[in-house]
């Protein structure tokens, strides 16, 4: 099947600086990318919908300006958590749907990067 | 909005069967999924349904009513290597594809 790439799977920072995540596709091209997050024991809340060349819309509640989405190519797209606090450690998880893709396998998975913020 | 509700734990016995129930209100439906996931990792894909009525892959299958909102996905033969999260989501109506997740049920499965 498909496989997603993430990158990196596991970060730690300091509080107030920027961590980048790459999600990528590996073997396919990637019309749109989801991001998530998940809490402990929480399910996979969705934070936005990334397409590749324009911007991505976010869920409410998630702010835009926080977390930076760019979506520079059908195979990349990068979540940036800017000025990071503690709160925002979590896991977080990229998807990605094929260019071609039937309903019943919507979207693959990448492995999930865990931050943690001190 | 979507309310997507799914029991949080279930503990069966090894070569038991365990029966998830899913229970979902929606603004539109267009295809309930299930994954599995295991603690610390992405989740992967298991069935999908749109269509009422039950399917079966191997030792599982995945049941729908869209009268009544309702799923269950049915893992049979249980294996040690069957204890994870299962989660039950939802596709809404509408081209975006997003899927509106359960909280998830806590499969463990004992010797």
């Amino acid at each position: 099947g498909a496989v997603v790439s993430q990158h990196p799977s596991r970060v730690i920072c300091k509080s107030g600086t920027s961590v980048k995540i790459e999600c990528r596709s590996l073997d396919f091209q990637a019309t749109t990318m989801f991001w998530y997050r998940q809490f402990p024991k929480q399910s996979l809340m969705l934070m936005a919908t990334s397409n590749e060349g324009s911007k991505a819309t976010y869920e409410q509640g998630v702010e835009k300006d926080k977390f930076l989405i760019n979506h520079a190519s059908l195979t990349l797209s990068t979540l940036t958590v800017t000025s990071a606090h503690p709160e925002d450690s979590s896991f977080y998880i990229c998807s990605a749907r094929l260019r071609e893709m039937t309903l019943r396998e919507t979207q693959y998975f990448g492995p999930g990067t865990r931050l943690l913020v001190l | 909005g979507q309310n997507i509700d799914q029991p949080t734990e279930m503990t069966a016995t090894e070569g038991a069967i365990v029966q998830i129930n899913c229970t979902y209100q929606t603004s539109g439906f267009n295809g309930l999924f299930w994954y599995q996931q295991h603690a610390g990792e992405a989740p992967t894909f298991l069935s999908y349904n749109v269509l009422d009525g039950l399917e079966e892959k191997g030792r599982f299958s995945s049941f729908l009513s869209r009268s009544k909102g309702y799923s269950y996905l049915l893992l049979k033969e249980l294996q040690m290597k069957d204890s994870a999260s299962y989660l039950c989501a939802v596709r809404g109506r509408g081209n975006d594809y997003k899927l509106s997740f359960g909280a998830g049920t806590t499969v463990t499965v004992r010797a």
